[in-house]
């Protein structure tokens, strides 16, 4: 059964940093490219990024780009996004997702951006 | 301003077939697969369309997708009270490298 399971999310200030991590099983993670996907709450679903199956080839989103870091760890099966300078319309349900169409996905981890 | 454009809601009753709609432009929907995902309330988005119009193991043939053009849709027949939720399309844009979203529709199930 294929399951993806987030972590790291939390409260933190503006202008602050979080690593969101992903644990991948049930299927052979290097195969597959991996996406983060993000939900502001009541709002709908935005791509955040993209990483192909060994990380030579990543995509952003406009809004992320220059700011956030998306990496993975085929040994370990894991998929990361580091956040940094932090802004309060970052705040969603951060979902990390399998292959280009996203045919799975995590159940999500909160980031709330607020002082 | 978003790149997939979906109504924001649709409704029918019970058995009813329901259509929504998905516009986009030649460097997404005309060139790229269609993704149609549902999402029912408090719970992660599940995959019920791949390729334009090919349906996941386990999704019920109730539902269908197709695509023509720069525009795409989807289709629920013999609506059922558990098809209350949200709809998003999605598909790779190529002039923006990116993923994007269609803005959702709302389905009530009258």
């Amino acid at each position: 059964e294929v399951q993806l399971v987030e972590s790291g999310g939390g409260l933190v200030q503006p202008g602050g940093s979080l690593r969101l991590s992903c644990a991948a099983s049930g299927f052979t993670f290097s195969s597959y490219e991996m996406n983060w996907v993000r939900q502001a709450p009541g709002k709908g679903l935005e791509w955040v990024s993209y990483i192909s199956r060994i990380g030579s080839t990543i995509y952003y989103a406009d809004s992320v780009k220059g700011r956030f870091t998306v990496s993975r760890d085929n040994a370990k099966n894991s998929l990361y996004l580091q956040m940094n300078s932090l802004r309060a319309e970052d705040t969603a349900v951060y979902y990390c997702a399998r292959d280009t169409g996203v045919d799975y996905w995590g159940q999500g981890t909160l980031v709330t951006v607020s002082s | 301003q978003s790149v997939l454009t979906q109504p924001p809601s649709a409704s029918g009753t019970p058995g009813q077939r329901v259509t929504i709609s998905c516009s986009g432009g030649s460097s997404n929907i005309g060139s790229n697969y269609v993704y149609w995902y549902q999402q029912l309330p408090g719970a992660a988005p599940r995959l019920l369309i791949y390729r334009s119009n090919q349906r996941p193991s386990g999704v019920p043939d109730r539902f269908s997708g197709s695509k023509s053009g720069t525009s795409a849709s989807l289709a629920i027949t013999g609506l059922r009270s558990e098809d209350e939720a949200d709809y998003y399309c999605a598909a790779w844009d190529d002039s923006l490298s990116g993923f994007f979203f269609g803005t959702g529709t709302k389905v009530t199930v009258l």
